[in-house]
């Protein structure tokens, strides 16, 4: 079975400007994530999709960070503008029996 | 809100089995999960505990106690593609109804010859 997809794998940007990350979960997999993983720490959940519906986003910097995932399946993440913190890893997972996460995109903010 | 608390560092010989404690804090609580990430990795799913015991797969095994609000992750006959970031988290019941993890903030072992 095909893993959770994610891309870019890496991104430069520079401060105030946007970026977007795509993820796409296992087939089948209702519920998607998306985490923030800052060197040296866990993952931080951000936002938890069900289908196309949001279940919990009530860590998501709603000021900066939006998150969809239109029809069920595919999800986008942006930024917009970054901040030099918004630097981190951004994992996408889905939820079979466990949560698997995807590759994750490292981003930089200078 | 939701706490845990692991070691941040273990050092371990190659053949050797380690303990990695984990305490938590957390209402709403489902159970214990333990993930794997290498450096560059993505997180990956070792083993998950929601009743008080031993769980056993292959050369890992997971413990819990719910009452003491603890767990622990056992790494038997280590090898050196061991050496990796082990982070322990709960499975929680908010009160959105959303069944997430949260995640410690991990354990470097760095297994040695």
């Amino acid at each position: 079975e095909a893993g959770v997809a994610q891309s870019p794998r890496y991104k430069i940007i520079e401060k105030r400007q946007s970026v977007a990350f795509w993820c796409n979960p296992i087939s089948g997999h209702a519920t998607l994530y998306w985490y923030q993983q800052i060197l040296g720490q866990g993952p931080k959940l951000l936002i938890q999709f069900q289908n196309n519906g949001v279940v919990d986003d009530s860590q998501l910097p709603k000021d900066r960070f939006s998150a969809e995932r239109l029809k069920g399946v595919d999800s986008t993440l942006k930024i917009q503008p970054a901040k030099l913190e918004d630097s981190a890893v951004y994992l996408c997972a889905s939820r079979g029996y466990e949560q698997y996460f995807g590759p994750g995109t490292r981003l930089t903010v200078t | 809100g939701q706490s845990l608390e692991q070691p941040s560092e273990v050092t371990a010989v190659e053949g050797a089995i380690v303990q990695i404690n984990c305490t938590y804090q957390t209402s709403g609580f489902y159970g214990l999960s333990w993930y794997q990430q290498h450096d560059g990795g993505a997180p990956t799913f070792l083993s998950y505990n929601a009743l008080d015991g031993l769980e056993e797969t292959g050369r890992f095994s997971s413990f819990l106690s719910r009452s003491d609000s603890y767990g622990y992750l056992l790494l038997q006959e280590l090898q050196m593609k061991d050496s990796a970031s082990y982070f322990c988290a709960v499975r929680d019941q908010r009160e959105t109804g959303a069944n997430n993890l949260f995640f410690g903030t991990g354990t470097r072992l760095t297994v040695i010859p």
